[in-house]
Order: structure tokens, then C-alpha cells, then sequence
């Protein structure tokens, strides 16, 4: 079975400050591992994805994220917060490219000016 | 990147009435469509798998009667929420799966049950 935990349900930062949001999970087999973004009241949108190829991921808006292995981290960086980044990220796992997807708990940042 | 529509993006009913959701793969055919329910400030709960052509295939937990889920083609799927009850209030987002596996989801359907 696959699980994430996201540590952290709010984090703030400056404009301008490194965003990290952090993400560690559990798998029996090798994982796949995303990042989707939740605007209000709006559906998900995919930030960038780990299917064991690279394991520092560039994704959209500026977002990467590095494949941990001997940590079970897939955390989520960005070097300069903009206010437009402020909104619930959801860190998921899935243990093959057909399996269900399970999101953790979330994490809202929240940037200010 | 594949467009996933979900309809109504709100819609409120009386409770006991039942209510449909929409959610159409507009640009690709997807045989397997997931259907989750999120509750204010927090994660996406998977409710049902959605295979076209065959039964829904439901989490535990999960009211199959309540929450009717039908796969007609290739680019439908509808979940009926009948009967409703305020507490079936929620947020329901849908998520279509391409041939290869990746996943993409719809803008959502706010549900509010007086």
C-alpha cells in the first residue's frame, strides 16, 4: 500500500523567500509522485510528476521537487514565492502508472507581501 | 495537456431530490474515470473507479446506492447523488486516466444540499 504525509498544513512566507513544502511517503513497490496545485474552489492541476526516471523534477510555475529515496521525500521547492503561488498543494502517490492515486492531507501556503 | 469537464460547477437542491454530475474527457477517450469527494480544507477522498462499460467499482465506506456512477462511453461519466442529505455537501472532482496511465482532473462540482 502507498501513503504520503504532508508536514504542515499552513506554511507562510515572504514574497521573494524559497518556498518548501514538505512531503515524505511509504511504498512497498517503487513509486510514482506528484504535486497538483488547488486553486479556490477550482479542480487540480498537475505541477510536476516522479516516474523514476531524473530524480530532481522540474515542474510548471517554477516548482521542482528532488526523489529522496533513502529519505521517502519528494519535497516541493521554489527559490521566489509570488503572491500568485498562494493555494493548497497536495503531494500523491501511486505505486504503478494504473494504480489509484492517494493524496495527502495538503498543505496551504501562504504568501505574503 | 487533456481537457476534463465537469458540469455543474455548483448546484444546489432540496434535500431528498437527487442530483447529477457531469464529467466529460473533451479532447481524449478515457476508459477509467475516478470520481473523489473533498471536504472543506481537506484532501481528496477517492469514492469510486469508473470503467466504461462495466460496474463502478466503489471504496470502503462508500454508499454504492447513494452514489450511482455510470460509465456510459468513452468520454462520460456521471455520478447521481440520490436522495440527498445536507451532509452529502461537498466538493466533487472527477479525474480521467489516458492510455498511459496519467491522470487529469476536472475543475470540480460544488454541492450544496438545503
Amino acid at each position: 500500500a502507498q501513503s504520503v504525509t504532508q508536514l504542515g498544513s499552513h506554511v507562510s512566507v515572504s514574497e521573494g523567500a524559497l518556498v518548501l513544502l514538505r512531503c515524505n511517503y511509504s511504498s512497498s513497490v517503487p513509486p510514482y509522485l506528484f504535486w497538483y496545485v488547488q486553486y479556490p474552489n477550482q479542480g487540480l492541476q498537475l505541477l510536476l510528476k516522479y516516474t523514476s526516471a531524473a530524480t530532481l523534477v522540474k515542474g510548471i510555475n517554477g516548482f521542482e521537487a528532488e526523489f529522496k529515496k533513502s529519505e521517502t521525500s519528494f519535497h516541493l521547492t521554489k527559490p521566489s514565492a509570488h503572491m500568485s503561488d498562494a493555494a493548497e498543494y497536495f503531494c500523491a502517490v501511486k505505486g504503478s502508472g494504473f494504480q489509484k492515486l492517494v493524496f495527502g492531507t495538503g498543505t496551504r501556503l501562504l504568501v505574503s507581501p | 495537456g487533456a481537457v476534463v469537464s465537469q458540469h455543474p460547477s455548483w448546484v444546489i437542491c432540496k434535500s431528498g431530490t437527487s442530483v447529477k454530475i457531469e464529467c466529460r474527457s473533451l479532447d481524449f477517450q478515457a476508459t477509467t474515470m475516478f470520481w473523489y469527494r473533498q471536504f472543506p480544507k481537506q484532501s481528496l477522498m477517492l469514492m469510486a473507479t469508473s470503467n466504461e462499460g462495466s460496474k463502478a467499482t466503489y471504496e470502503q465506506g462508500v454508499e454504492k446506492d447513494k452514489f450511482l456512477i455510470n460509465h456510459a462511453s468513452l468520454t462520460l461519466s456521471t455520478l447521481t447523488v440520490t436522495s440527498a442529505h445536507p451532509e452529502d455537501s461537498s466538493f466533487y472532482i472527477c479525474s480521467a486516466q489516458l492510455n498511459t496511465g496519467e491522470l487529469f482532473f476536472g475543475e470540480g462540482s460544488r454541492l450544496t444540499v438545503l
